[in-house]
């Protein structure tokens, strides 16, 4: 079964620079990735889905790249503010008969100190 | 976006008693839905996969006899948790996925539900 694994529990970094998190998954490559923002008490928001053939994806001050042969996404914020403190958890789907469902990583706990 | 409710947000309950949970889709009619739990400072867990009009699917090591899941119409599924016992005290997550606004695989969540079991 799928494995995924994010690295930093916690990262603490300053406003404005450039939050980097990591995803690393083993066993097969899924046909997509996804990244949630999840705020304490809340269920978690969608922020981005990058496909097997893409490598990069970009929404506003986030990007997201997707290395099949390291089999790791790399999550950015640019331009960090305190507003993007919150947890952010990749999830992918579990097997290639498992599309509609996916499986989450643990999450990194961003801390955007002014 | 689409939107997905949950009621009731938060409930303390005895143990031993059953507890429902709803989830909502409130503007797509969804076909399948997802439960999930999360423990503090934890991940979520899929717990079960809920299919409108068919049986639910738990993945390995859910008591499908003590979670009891209906989607009963497209845009309900409930989750009992019966015979509560304190460990079962968790955060309770439904999602759902809108095949009508064709984005592949996103899923919409629900607020959440704190179940306290005391």
């Amino acid at each position: 079964s799928q494995k995924i694994e994010q690295n930093s529990e916690a990262l603490n970094i300053q406003e404005g620079k450039t939050a980097t998190l990591t995803c690393n998954y083993t066993n097969y490559s899924p046909a997509y990735l996804q990244w949630y923002r999840q705020d304490p008490g809340r269920g978690p928001v969608f922020l981005l889905l990058i496909r097997e053939n893409e490598k990069e994806k970009r929404k506003e001050r986030l990007k997201v790249t997707f290395d099949t042969t390291l089999k790791q996404s790399l999550f950015h914020i640019t331009a960090s503010q305190p507003a993007d403190s919150a947890t952010y958890l990749c999830a992918l789907p579990p097997g290639y008969s498992s599309a509609s469902k996916i499986i989450f990583g643990s999450g990194t706990r961003l801390s955007i100190r002014p | 976006g689409a939107v997905v409710s949950q009621h009731p947000s938060r409930v303390i309950c005895k143990s031993g008693t059953s507890v429902k949970i709803e989830c909502r889709s409130l503007d797509f009619q969804a076909t399948t839905m997802f439960w999930y739990r999360q423990f503090p400072k934890q991940s979520l867990m899929l717990m079960a996969t809920s299919n409108e009009g068919s049986k639910a699917t738990y993945e390995q090591g859910v008591e499908k006899d003590k979670f009891l899941i209906n989607h009963a119409s497209l845009t309900l599924s409930t989750l009992t948790v019966t015979s509560a016992h304190p460990e079962d005290s968790s955060f309770y997550i439904c999602s759902a996925r809108d095949p009508g606004l064709n984005l592949i695989n996103e899923q919409f969540f629900g607020p959440g539900t704190r179940l306290t079991v005391l």
